[in-house]
């Protein structure tokens, strides 16, 4: 299965700041998803990112807040712009083991995440 | 819409007794069904799945779950577990029906493994 890699694994960021997440796959993938983890709290799917378009986002998730690059099949960042304490979360890349058919089904390979303290 | 409950935030077990994390779930049409583990500042890892056949999916590490249709669960299971299986477990759902595009992850059950 691929390999992600994340970075910065952690960060501690003043309100109001911007900060940038990188993940790189070791393969070519289509479909690259962000998630985020709240303390105590499950995943949370924010945008599918997808080469060549604009991120899908889910509800409650928006552009401004989240912005999504993916200049290539194995890169993307997530921003989380103007931050506030309440974005403070681990934030994970993940990507889709394998190209069979029937992607429902499909597991799902995950970074090691970015853990993000907003004071 | 698709869910998944974990209803134990936290489950201890003694090293080599028999461990149980609990799961059910709600899907409109067939489930696909996940386990995943995560160890401290790592990243979630793959278990397991239910697509469909055996009801007794077996995984990484001697885990299993067993899918069962009319309880709507989709429990974990080790025979006997160690230290090192400490860890946060998730399941997850997705309805094969495709209406979800994406998983939906339970709140996790905190696993500690006593010595």
């Amino acid at each position: 299965s691929a390999v992600i890699s994340q970075k910065p694994s952690r960060d501690i960021c003043q309100r109001g700041t911007s900060l940038t997440i990188q993940c790189q796959v070791d393969s070519q993938v289509t479909m690259m998803f962000w998630y985020r983890q709240q303390p105590g709290q499950s995943l949370t799917l924010i945008a599918t990112a997808n080469q060549g378009s604009e991120a899908t986002y889910e509800s409650g998730f928006v552009i401004d807040k989240f912005p999504i690059s993916r200049p290539n099949l194995t890169f993307s960042t997530l921003t989380v712009s103007n931050m506030s304490p309440e974005d403070s979360s681990i934030y994970l890349c993940s990507v889709r083991a394998g190209m069979t058919s029937g992607s429902g089904a499909n597991v799902l390979t995950f970074g090691a995440g970015s853990r993000l303290t907003v004071l | 819409a698709q869910s998944v409950a974990q209803p134990e935030d936290q489950v201890n077990v003694a090293e080599g007794n028999p461990l149980t994390v609990k799961c059910t779930y709600s899907v409109s049409g067939n489930p696909y069904l996940f386990w995943y583990v995560q160890y401290p500042n790592r990243g979630l890892q793959f278990l397991l799945k239910y697509i469909t056949g055996d009801n007794l999916v077996k995984g990484s590490y001697g885990f299993e779950a067993e899918f069962n249709k009319s309880q709507t669960s989709f429990h974990l299971k080790k025979p006997s577990a160690l230290v090192s299986d400490s860890a946060l477990y998730f399941c997850a759902v997705r309805d094969s029906s495709g209406s979800a595009r994406q998983l939906t992850f339970g709140s996790g059950t905190q696993l500690t493994v006593l010595p």
